[in-house]
């Protein structure tokens, strides 16, 4: 199956810095691509859908200045919490969307997930 | 009411059991659904998807009914390996995903 690939798979950094997640599909070209949070025992909540080549479209609540989606290319969308806080900390999981053959059925493959930790 | 809803669980089943779960979608405009498993501090990954005539995939078995706008997935002889979420995934028709918040399946010895 298609694989999506996701880096770094953990970090921990202090209040107030930056950090960034990549999202790469490895084996597809991948127009539309997803950037999810999950917190311990809940859903998976979708914060934005990055499209290649124009901007990312935000989910209600979710800062647009905050989280910063780049989608430069097909096999590749960034994720860059800005001025992260303790409250930031969660399971940040992109996804890609495989549009498959013509007449199939599209569907989305997801990275491993990037645990982010601010002390 | 939600758009995608399901039963949170946990269903606690011995190994070989049959187990069922179901999931509701709100809009009828819903075009493509899917099961997805995830395990505890793992991403989703792609279980089946539902095909309107239904499906099966070994013990898996995914069915739709638009009537009602529930799609199912039906486990036959549990393993411990099974145990996980089950996520629950409409697309609408613009492809944006929607998540329900998963089913925990337990399955002991």
């Amino acid at each position: 199956g298609a694989v999506v690939s996701q880096h770094p798979s953990r970090v921990i950094c202090k209040s107030g810095t930056s950090v960034k997640i990549e999202c790469r599909s490895l084996d597809f070209q991948a127009t539309t691509m997803f950037w999810y949070r999950q917190f311990p025992k809940q859903s998976l909540m979708l914060m934005a859908t990055s499209n290649e080549g124009s901007k990312a479209t935000y989910e209600q609540g979710v800062e647009k200045d905050k989280f910063l989606i780049n989608h430069a290319s097909l096999t590749l969308s960034t994720l860059t919490v800005t001025s992260a806080h303790p409250e930031d900390s969660s399971f940040y999981i992109c996804s890609a969307r495989d549009p498959g053959l013509a007449g199939g059925s599209d569907t989305q493959y997801f990275g491993p997930g990037t645990r982010l930790t601010v002390l | 009411r939600k758009e995608v809803e399901q039963d949170p669980g946990p269903f606690n089943v011995p190994e070989g059991a049959t187990v069922a779960f179901n999931c509701t979608y709100s809009n009828s405009a819903s075009q493509s659904f899917f099961w997805y498993r995830q395990d505890c501090r793992k991403e989703p990954k792609l279980l089946m998807s539902v095909y309107s005539s239904g499906n099966e995939d070994g013990r898996f078995t995914a069915q739709l009914n638009r009537a009602s706008q529930y799609i199912s997935l039906l486990i036959r002889d549990s393993k411990l390996s099974d145990s996980a979420t089950y996520l629950c995934v409409v697309n609408k028709g613009s492809y944006i995903p929607t998540f329900g918040r998963g089913t925990s399946l337990i399955v002991h010895p």
